[in-house]
């Protein structure tokens, strides 16, 4: 199985702040990955796929880069609604492991 | 608009079987695979397999192998995730969740979800 490790697995940020988030694979998987964020109680939202391409109706801020076994998830200037849990998702062989998540919160 | 509507809450003991239910609407049942996740209370996510409905194939995480079946019913757009033997370990969140298609291609992401169905296995 491919493995996923994130990092940090939490961070503490303030509203405006640039946070960048990554995510590394085992082995490589192009750019076979997804991004989500989750918030509690809530399904999670899928912000990025392709490692890069931004889902539709999500916000310019996040945005998304890497291929092989390196990943960032990046957003821009951090807003009151981004305070959430963020994952990431390799679909690139089963079984579609998800890293193990990455905190952000307020400071 | 397309939504996934799941069963609702289970409490089974351990030993039992449980079956949720996903109901698809909005698009065309057929056409996107489905997958299937779980979240442990305070724990991260875990996907468990995926089917794809048109003909109703399915790859199960190796972990579930042997415990989970997953089925399809193509007149009510539904989906079903049977995990079987439970023990108190499988007390989570279940989710289906739509594969994400793109020009014709699979296995981009999960781009809708349902609202998720709380298993609580105690004896």
């Amino acid at each position: 199985d491919i493995q996923l490790t994130q990092s940090p697995s939490f961070l503490s940020a303030s509203v405006g702040d640039r946070v960048t988030i990554t995510c590394r694979a085992s082995q490589g998987i192009s750019s076979y990955l997804a991004w989500y964020q989750q918030k509690p109680g809530k399904a999670p939202k899928l912000l990025i796929y392709a490692a890069s391409t931004l889902q539709s109706g999500v916000p310019s801020r996040f945005s998304g880069s890497g291929s092989g076994t390196e990943f960032t998830l990046t957003i821009s200037s951090l807003q009151p609604e981004d305070f959430a849990t963020y994952y990431c998702q390799q679909l690139k062989s089963y079984p579609f492991t998800f890293g193990p998540g990455t905190k952000v919160d307020i400071k | 608009q397309v939504q996934l509507v799941q069963s609702g809450a289970e409490v089974k003991k351990p030993g039992a079987s449980v079956k949720v239910s996903c109901k698809a609407s909005g698009y065309t049942f057929t056409t996107y695979y489905m997958h299937w996740v779980r979240q442990a209370p305070g724990q991260g996510l875990e996907w468990m397999g995926i089917i794809k409905p048109s003909g109703g194939s399915t790859s199960y995480a190796q972990k579930f192998q042997g415990r989970v079946t997953m089925t399809r019913d193509t007149s009510t757009n539904t989906v079903y995730l049977e995990l079987s033997s439970l023990r108190s370990e499988d007390t989570a969140v279940y989710y289906c969740a739509r594969d994400l298609l793109i020009g014709g291609n699979y296995y981009y992401g999960m781009d809708v979800w349902g609202q998720g169905t709380t298993v609580t296995v105690s004896s």
